[in-house]
């Protein structure tokens, strides 16, 4: 089955700087990343995705990278804040069924004021 | 539109008990599942369904029942209560077709197995 791996585990920034968090997948046969974001107690809530047909995808301050030859994609964090602090996840899964994802094990972002 | 519910959002049981986590959507979403999150790891597929009478396992389904008869409801049974599976127990639905195929969380439900 799909294997996702996730790099950083933890990871701190001062508020301002950006932040990388990437993920490879071991499957070539997805072709859905999505990027989650769950702040401490909370439900994990969307933030961005790609698909395989695309290499990169930005919305504002949050940017996705997709490298499908080397089976990678990254998060970019730009211009980091207090409120980015939460653990992020990313996830792959195949065909249009985003309902069995397999998730990398999360990074704890930590932005310091 | 309330988005998905589960009930109830915190359980303590004893080995050996069995219970029903509840989910349900409104969305009108054709996929549903079942993930379970331990601390520090990303979350698990236990179970997951395409419709209405169509389910299957994913990556921890032992331990796990599942059903659905309706579009909108899909319960999670624990058979035999193991502390192995204490955890927060998220579900999730998304509608397959299109440009998105987003997961929508539900609150989660924290379980606790003495």
């Amino acid at each position: 089955g799909e294997n996702v791996e996730q790099h950083p585990s933890t990871l701190s920034v001062q508020e301002g700087d950006s932040a990388v968090i990437k993920c490879t997948y071991s499957d070539s046969a997805s072709n859905y990343f999505p990027w989650y974001k769950q702040e401490l107690g909370k439900r994990p809530q969307l933030i961005i995705d790609i698909r395989s047909n695309v290499g990169e995808k930005k919305d504002q301050r949050i940017a996705v990278t997709l490298n499908k030859t080397a089976k990678h994609f990254s998060l970019h964090i730009t211009e980091t804040q207090p409120e980015d602090s939460a653990v992020y996840f990313c996830a792959a899964s195949k065909g249009t069924n985003a309902g069995k994802s397999t998730f990398g094990d999360g990074t704890t972002l930590t932005v310091k004021p | 539109n309330a988005g998905v519910t589960q009930t109830p959002k915190f359980q303590v049981l004893k080995t050996g008990q069995s219970m029903t986590l509840q989910c349900a959507q409104d969305m009108n979403h054709e996929y549903m599942s079942w993930y379970r999150q331990d601390p520090g790891m990303g979350l698990r597929l236990i179970h997951y369904s395409v419709g209405a009478g169509i389910t299957d396992q994913g990556e921890v389904p032992n331990g796990y029942n599942v059903s659905r008869s309706t579009t909108e409801d899909f319960p999670l049974r624990l058979l035999s209560a193991a502390p192995s599976q204490t955890s927060v127990y998220f579900c999730a639905s998304s509608y397959s077709g299109g440009t998105t195929d987003t997961q929508y969380f539900g609150p989660g439900t924290r379980l606790t197995v003495l």
